[in-house]
């Protein structure tokens, strides 16, 4: 499995975008970039996902540079709401229903006030 | 997006006794679910692949005899913690998948197991 790197902790103030990065240097050809968020004492949710182009939702935007070895996801106008810990996991699109969904440790967002 | 529901969403029990977990998908027939656990302050933590009508597969140092899975129809899968200890105490998330969508994975709202 490629694995990601993201900082451990990010701080964001209420309103402003929130730019959380995403290191996946040994990414392969055919791996999207998945980003999943989870609120305290809740399960995983569904974010975004890409595998070359930018891509936007009404959640976010998520950038991915050229050589598919970094990406940001971007929250354009952060909420308290939004405080959570953000997951970014690369993954093969057509693994097949038993691929696994691997977390990493992620970024904890704190939306301050 | 898929619609699961995960039960209990709390549970305290005793050592020794068997606590099980519900995880049914509403929308649609999942013949593949995911479990996984949580410790505080920790990423999640895949436990075992269920497949419906099927035994599951479970994770390297993952014990099949005390975390027990059925996935006995299409739209449920259940996880029953056997003989639970107190280290047995984590946070209990279920997943399913859905072929075909590009973001196929949908989590239940967990359970959280206190044993004391």
């Amino acid at each position: 499995d490629a694995k990601t790197t993201q900082p451990p902790s990010m701080d964001c103030a209420e309103g402003r975008a929130a730019n959380l990065p995403c290191n996946h240097s040994t990414i392969s050809g055919n791996e999207y970039v998945y980003w999943y968020r989870q609120i305290h004492s809740q399960g995983p949710q569904y974010i975004i996902h890409g595998l070359k182009n930018n891509e936007t939702n009404e959640m976010a935007s998520l950038i991915i540079t050229e050589d598919r070895k970094s990406s940001t996801l971007i929250l354009p106008h952060a909420t308290l709401r939004d405080t959570a810990v953000y997951y970014c996991i690369v993954r093969p699109h057509s693994g097949g229903s038993n691929y696994k969904l691997t977390f990493g440790k992620g970024t904890l967002l704190t939306v301050n006030p | 997006g898929a619609v699961v529901s995960q039960h209990p969403s709390w549970v305290i029990c005793k050592s020794g006794t068997s606590v099980k977990i519900e995880c049914r998908s509403l929308d649609f027939q999942a013949t593949t679910m995911f479990w996984y656990r949580q410790f505080p302050k920790q990423s999640l933590m895949l436990m075992a692949t269920s497949n419906e009508g099927s035994k599951a597969t479970y994770e390297q140092g993952v014990e099949k005899d005390k975390f027990l899975i059925n996935h006995a129809s299409l739209t449920l899968s259940t996880l029953t913690v056997t003989s639970a200890h107190p280290e047995d105490s984590s946070f209990y998330i279920c997943s399913t998948v859905r072929t075909g969508t590009n973001y196929g994975y949908t989590f239940g709202s967990g359970t959280r197991l206190t044993v004391v």
